[in-house]
């Protein structure tokens, strides 16, 4: 039972590059979430979505898009990497009884 | 615009003391105070959670202290050990939404032997 799972762990991008950010849950949960966080601003939501086919907009969405591509999967995309853009990056799901949000081991993405 | 202010930044306490973090918080519709533990290189992980209808909830070493008309809520760890060194965030959420949660910037805790 790997709970929620994020690849890569690690990953280096050039300005303008672009990649996809993996996340997988066997949690059975509905809702899923992309947060960052950065030294002194806490976790930031990106995006996040309620249940499969739906997604909506958090505090920070620019620069960002993201896919539910199915009840166990939940990507976030960027297409245009950009320095401000580094980050420590972790996903997150809940259930529907319960307000616990169980988050993945992050990934650490540096836009060079 | 911040809508959980969590301080100190940074905390150092003597193993066996008393560490003490605060939080407040803006939005009166949160009914949900949770307050998550991280290690380095992991992911957040809940440590111990609030409703506003109680003033404080205890698990072992660990109370949350709320107080609803100020808007604060506050951890206390008791008999701090050099184990329970990690960075700790408060949150605050709508319990049955739960797809806003906003945290708090963090505090860095460092427990000396």
């Amino acid at each position: 039972n790997a709970g929620v799972t994020q690849t890569p762990k690690f990953q280096v991008l050039k300005t303008g590059q672009s990649m996809t950010l993996q996340c997988a849950q066997d949690m059975n949960h509905n809702s899923m979430y992309w947060y960052r966080q950065d030294p002194g601003m806490g976790l930031r939501l990106i995006y996040y979505s309620a249940s499969e086919g739906t997604t909506d907009k958090g505090e920070v969405p620019n620069g960002y898009n993201v896919s539910r591509l199915n009840k166990r999967e939940f990507s976030l995309r960027l297409e245009s990497a950009a320095p401000s853009q580094t980050s420590v990056y972790f996903c997150a799901t809940a259930g529907p009884q319960t307000p616990e949000a169980f988050f993945g081991q992050g990934t650490r993405l540096t836009v060079v | 615009q911040q809508q959980v202010k969590q301080s100190p930044q940074s905390l150092i306490v003597q193993k066996g003391g008393i560490s003490i973090i605060n939080c407040a918080y803006e939005n009166t519709a949160f009914d949900y105070f949770p307050w998550y533990q991280q290690f380095p290189g992991k992911g957040p992980a809940l440590l111990i959670a609030i409703r506003p209808d109680v003033s404080e909830k205890k698990e072992g070493r660990f109370t949350i202290s709320f107080n609803k008309s100020a808007k604060q809520f506050s951890l206390h760890i008791m008999d701090s050990q050099p184990g329970d060194s990690a960075t700790y965030f408060c949150a605050a959420s709508m319990r049955w939404t739960n797809n806003d949660m906003r945290f708090g910037a963090g505090t860095r805790l460092t427990v000396k032997p």
